[in-house]
């Protein structure tokens, strides 16, 4: 078990270009979450894929935000025409399936530092 | 909806002093409830969680909470505090459903250890 592994880790882009974030979750996890995370506040919900499916999309999701989970195994965060406002740290977690107490529990990557200039 | 209050957004305390570091949360069903701590460019780790049983939780690193129903609360506490304490510290919570578990985060609240 290697955790939840994210990439890249750090990320400076100029506004207007597109970035992408991947989230490879523990394996026998099959949900999986995105949150996004400002300075001095606690992480806030994006979206949320049960296998492939994305069930759940924030309406903090603009448009602009996709994330897609093609094969039930790892995830991408896809932000295109960045902005300023979109500086936060990206973080990822995954929890097993439900029925048992795994499921209540997420476990979170290190996270993707995005830096808009 | 759920909601959750972390009522200090910073906590200053000597090493080897006690703390508490409170949350209150909003929910109109059954809960289950997650301290969650955050050293600096660091993702967030389990701390501890309240999910059934025994309202009074407690980590391997000698932190403890407790569930007051009543009160909607779920207060972090350690009786000594370690330089090795000092990170940020997030209050969670989620509902018991049939579904997913979406955590609904507090804004935080950074432990500073001081010497």
């Amino acid at each position: 078990d290697t955790g939840v592994s994210q990439n890249p880790r750090h990320k400076i882009t100029k506004r207007g270009q597109n970035v992408t974030f991947r989230c490879d979750p523990i394996s026998e996890h099959n949900r999986l979450y995105w949150y996004r995370q400002t300075l001095g506040q606690g992480p806030e919900f994006l979206t949320y894929f049960q296998n492939e499916a994305q069930l759940e999309k924030s309406r903090l999701l603009s448009d602009r935000f996709s994330a897609e989970r093609p094969k039930g195994s790892f995830s991408t965060l896809e932000i295109q025409r960045t902005e300023q406002g979109d500086s936060a740290m990206y973080l990822c977690a995954s929890s097993a399936p439900g029925g048992g107490s795994g499921a209540n529990v997420l476990t979170f990557g290190a996270g993707s530092r995005l830096t808009v200039l | 909806a759920q909601s959750v209050t972390q009522l200090d957004s910073q906590v200053p305390v000597f090493e080897e002093a006690p703390v508490e570091l409170r949350c209150n949360y909003s929910s109109s069903v059954s809960v289950y409830l997650f301290w969650y701590v955050q050293y600096p460019n660091q993702g967030l780790q389990l701390l501890l969680k309240y999910l059934s049983g025994s309202t009074l939780v407690e980590s391997i690193n000698g932190f403890e909470a407790e569930f007051n129903k009543s009160q909607t609360s779920f207060h972090l506490r350690k009786p000594s505090v370690h330089i090795s304490d000092t990170a940020e510290y997030f209050c969670a919570v989620t509902t018991i459903s049939g579904g997913y578990n979406k955590l609904i985060f507090g804004a935080g609240t950074r432990l500073a250890v001081h010497p």
